[in-house]
Formats: C-alpha cells, sequence, structure tokens
C-alpha cells in the first residue's frame, strides 16, 4: 500500500496568519488526494478532493478561498490554511488512494495527520 | 452515499473477542464496506475490506449477511493497544461513490 507523509505534524500560529501543510506521496503518484478535518472527539469530515493540474473540489460549506489546495505534481498536494483564527484550530488529515492487499479496492492511506492550533 | 450507523462505544476486557457492528440499510449492489481503524492524534490505517459473506486476515474478520445491511467486525483476543476508534465505510470502489464519508465510529476500550 502508498506511503504517505504529512508536514508539519504540529503547528501553532497566530490569528490572522496563513499556515501551509504539505501531503507527500511517496511511492505513489496520486492524481487525486483527499484532505479531511476533524475537531476533538469528532469523526473526520471530507473538505475537499485535490486533483493533479486542475481545481480542487470542495464539500459544501467549505470555503474555497479559506482552504485553498495546490496539487501542483503527482506526489504532492499542500493546503493552506489562509487568515486562520481560533476556530480553525483542528486535526487536518490527508489520503491517497490505493489499493489494497489481497485484492482490497480502492483502500485510503492517510498522513498521520497536522494538529493546527490558532492563538 | 450509504449512511452508516454503529454504537457508539464499547468497552472490553484483555483477551475478550470484540464484535463491532455496522448497519448501512441503503448499500447499493456494488458497494464494498471498508473499515478502519484510529489512534488518537494518527490518521485512520485500513482494517479489511469486504463485499459478502466473510473475510479475514492476520487482524480480523468482518462477517456479512446475506442482505448486505449490516456488517460486524469481529476482532479476536483484544489487547490495550487495539483501544481506539474504528469506523466503517460503505462506498462503490470502481466508481466515484467512494468511501469517503466517515460516519460517528465506535469507540472501543480494553480494559486490563
Amino acid at each position: 500500500g502508498a506511503v504517505v507523509s504529512q508536514h508539519p505534524s504540529w503547528v501553532i500560529c497566530k490569528s490572522g496568519t496563513s499556515v501551509k501543510i504539505e501531503c507527500r506521496s511517496l511511492d505513489f503518484q496520486a492524481t487525486t488526494m483527499f484532505w479531511y478535518r476533524q475537531f476533538p472527539k469528532q469523526s473526520l469530515m471530507l473538505m475537499a478532493t485535490s486533483n493533479e493540474g486542475s481545481k480542487a473540489t470542495y464539500e459544501q460549506g467549505v470555503e474555497k478561498d479559506k482552504f485553498l489546495i495546490n496539487h501542483a505534481s503527482l506526489t504532492l498536494s499542500t493546503l493552506t490554511v489562509t487568515s486562520a483564527h481560533p476556530e480553525d484550530s483542528s486535526f487536518y488529515i490527508c489520503s491517497i488512494v490505493d489499493q489494497g492487499k489481497l485484492g482490497a479496492k480502492n483502500i485510503q492511506y492517510f498522513g498521520a495527520g497536522t494538529r493546527l492550533s490558532v492563538l | 452515499l450509504a449512511k452508516t450507523t454503529q454504537p457508539i462505544s464499547m468497552d472490553s476486557y484483555e483477551g475478550q473477542e470484540v464484535n463491532i457492528t455496522c448497519s448501512h440499510n441503503n448499500i447499493a449492489t456494488n458497494d464494498y464496506i471498508t473499515w478502519y481503524q484510529q489512534f488518537p492524534s494518527q490518521g485512520p490505517r485500513f482494517i479489511i475490506q469486504g463485499y459478502k459473506t466473510k473475510v479475514t486476515n492476520e487482524v480480523a474478520s468482518l462477517f456479512i449477511p446475506a442482505d448486505r445491511k449490516s456488517s460486524t467486525l469481529s476482532l479476536p483476543r483484544v489487547s490495550l493497544s487495539d483501544t481506539a476508534v474504528y469506523y466503517c465505510l460503505v462506498g462503490d470502489p470502481d466508481t466515484g461513490r467512494r468511501a469517503l464519508t466517515f460516519g460517528s465510529g465506535t469507540r472501543l476500550q480494553v480494559q486490563p
């Protein structure tokens, strides 16, 4: 299965600043990557689908101008939280889809996540 | 996309078998059922996937009845390290209806 690297693992920033999170596919060329957000004690919520060489597809209620996604290569997608505010503090996780062992289909392989704290 | 329903939490003791059931009443013909495990402050990781009947791998078994409206993840002889949140997802891997929607998940607490 694919290996996904996410960086940074933890970031603290001041309100009003922008933060960039990187998601790298280390051994797989990913035309599509997914970005999730997870608040404490809650489930993962899909934010957007990142498409290599084209615009990202955002889920309903997710502000595309707030969460900028760039998928410039087959191995890298970035999520930039612009003008971050305390309510943007959350755990951000990316994933790619690849085949699994024993014929498992389209399994998601997740990064380790990025914990964003906005002061 | 098929909506899933799971118990919010479960408690168990080390060495016991744990069965977590997921309901997916409106599962479509081509949908597969996939289970993930998530530890605190980590991304989820794949456990097992199935379409019908029974699937077994080195860590778990997945039981799916004939009507496929539910599925049961079985963890044999759990240990403390199995304490995590378990999610079942339903979707068609061959089309745009991929399994991307996470439900509430089941928080499993294993005690010594």
